[in-house]
């Protein structure tokens, strides 16, 4: 089975500053997609960053960027010029990408990342 | 945009009533899921269907069922709640086959006292 560790409970950066979120997942599947999602208080999940493993480029979506490892099945978040919304949890995803009962969607148990101003 | 909407947003039971969570997605999705949030232990699935008509049980299906009423609409069915079920829920939808993301609905806070 399919698993995802984000091994950090909590995480603190200085405004303005670069923070790196880290995770790592276990599978025996080549083919499948990474994802990072947010949550802030208002309890909305708002995807972040996607990372298909068949593309060797790291996904870039304005200040965040990922690290993506496939052979030490790697995938961290890098938040560059930390503004006080980026206050929230975060949340690693994996998906593989077939049809039917194998399409969800399996999380880590998130992170806290607080920004101090 | 409407999305995936979930009713209610909150609620408190006591041990052993029964309650329904709503869930429609607007998107046209074919596949639809069930999640529960709880402190430390992230996202869970307790029941998916990734089309109309079908469901699987996910990583924590007891206590709980779930109807796939038609494309739109997927409720979840506590018949007797317990305190062990206090939880956040959240329905999320998806297209089938070409991997996007999950999109998802608020969250319902339940409470079982």
């Amino acid at each position: 089975a399919q698993t995802v560790t984000q091994s950090q409970p909590e995480m603190s950066v200085q405004e303005a500053e670069t923070v790196t979120l880290s995770c790592t997942y276990d599978t025996s599947e080549s083919d499948y997609y990474l994802f990072w999602y947010k949550q802030p208080p208002s309890r909305q999940m708002i995807l972040v960053i996607r990372q298909e493993a068949y593309k060797q480029q790291n996904a870039t979506e304005n200040r965040f960027s990922v690290n993506f490892q496939k052979a030490a099945k790697s995938f961290s978040l890098k938040i560059s010029d930390s503004q006080l919304g980026d206050a929230a949890m975060y949340f690693c995803a994996y998906r593989i990408p077939y049809t039917g009962a194998n399409s969800k969607l399996t999380f880590g148990k998130g992170i806290t990342l607080s920004v101090r101003p | 945009n409407a999305g995936v909407t979930q009713t209610p947003k909150f609620q408190v039971l006591k041990t052993g009533q029964s309650m329904t969570l709503q869930c429609a997605q607007d998107m046209n999705h074919n596949s639809m899921y069930w999640y529960r949030q709880d402190p430390g232990m992230g996202l869970r699935l307790i029941y998916y269907s990734a089309s109309e008509g079908t469901t699987d049980k996910g990583e924590v299906p007891n206590g709980y069922n779930v109807s796939r009423l038609n494309k739109r609409e997927f409720s979840l069915r506590l018949e007797s709640a317990a305190p062990s079920q206090t939880s956040v829920y959240f329905c999320a939808s998806s297209e089938q086959g070409e991997v996007g993301e999950l999109f998802f609905g608020e969250g319902s806070r339940l409470t079982v006292l």
